[in-house]
């Protein structure tokens, strides 16, 4: 089925790393790679990356990412309240002609 | 700075017609392809369509295609969805993201709710 999987939640602990990952196909993810967006409740998305590692000005340190295959990555390190949100991934599928969002995963910092 | 403001939004019969805009300022619009990406209550994201930044291509996802349309005026700064044959799964809050390059989805409206119920 045509589109980008992320697990729907991750729970990890202040000051811990979370990986979130991303997974789509050849046609997208593999050949255009992706990006991150971050999103709190009641508020509008923020890039967090593009071309699968490319960090807008701005964006923490604490933020990695990085491909491999049909799959990204999205590493947050030193968990902080505030890192609790929702996390999509982004790609532009090349054979269907789309842009294509991951389902989305919730991280709970505890 | 950049600024994305909307405007159009509302609640709406099923089969209606709603027009959504996305006035921009503190960049140079006419570089910039623009996007409407939605996301419905209590689901994910959802890209709904894109126009390049001379307008000369739109495209759209399969569940709006035929019903919507993407249209910018270069001149006022503003980017336009009209949406037609309205459905109550098009409940959603929208917004208007920019595309420039490879950077996709870097500046945001701040969103407009559309609510098509009866």
């Amino acid at each position: 089925q045509a589109g980008l999987t992320q697990p729907p939640s991750v729970s990890k602990g202040l000051r811990e790393t979370a990986t979130l990952t991303c997974t789509g196909d050849s046609t997208n993810v593999g050949s255009e790679g992706a990006a991150w967006l971050q999103q709190h409740q009641g508020h509008p998305p923020k890039l967090l990356f593009y071309r699968s590692n490319r960090r807008p000005s701005g964006i923490s340190e604490r933020f990695s990412a990085s491909r491999s295959g049909t799959t990204v990555s999205l590493t947050i390190t030193e968990l902080q309240p505030d890192d609790e949100a929702d996390y999509y991934c982004a790609a532009w599928d090349s054979s269907l002609r789309v842009w294509f969002f991951g389902g989305g995963t919730k991280l709970t910092v505890l | 700075q950049v600024q994305l403001v909307q405007s159009g939004g509302g609640v709406v019969l099923p089969g209606g017609s709603l027009r959504l805009s996305c006035a921009v300022s503190g960049l140079t619009f006419s570089n910039y392809g623009m996007h409407w990406v939605r996301r419905a209550p209590g689901k994910g994201l959802e890209w709904v369509a894109a126009i390049f930044n001379d307008g000369s291509n739109e495209q759209y996802g399969d569940s709006v295609k035929g019903r919507f349309a993407v249209s910018r005026d270069n001149s006022r700064n503003t980017l336009y969805l009209q949406m037609n044959s309205l459905r109550p799964e098009d409940t959603a809050m929208y917004y208007c993201t920019s595309w420039m390059g490879a950077s996709n989805f870097a500046n945001w409206g701040q969103g407009t709710l559309v609510t098509v119920s009866s």
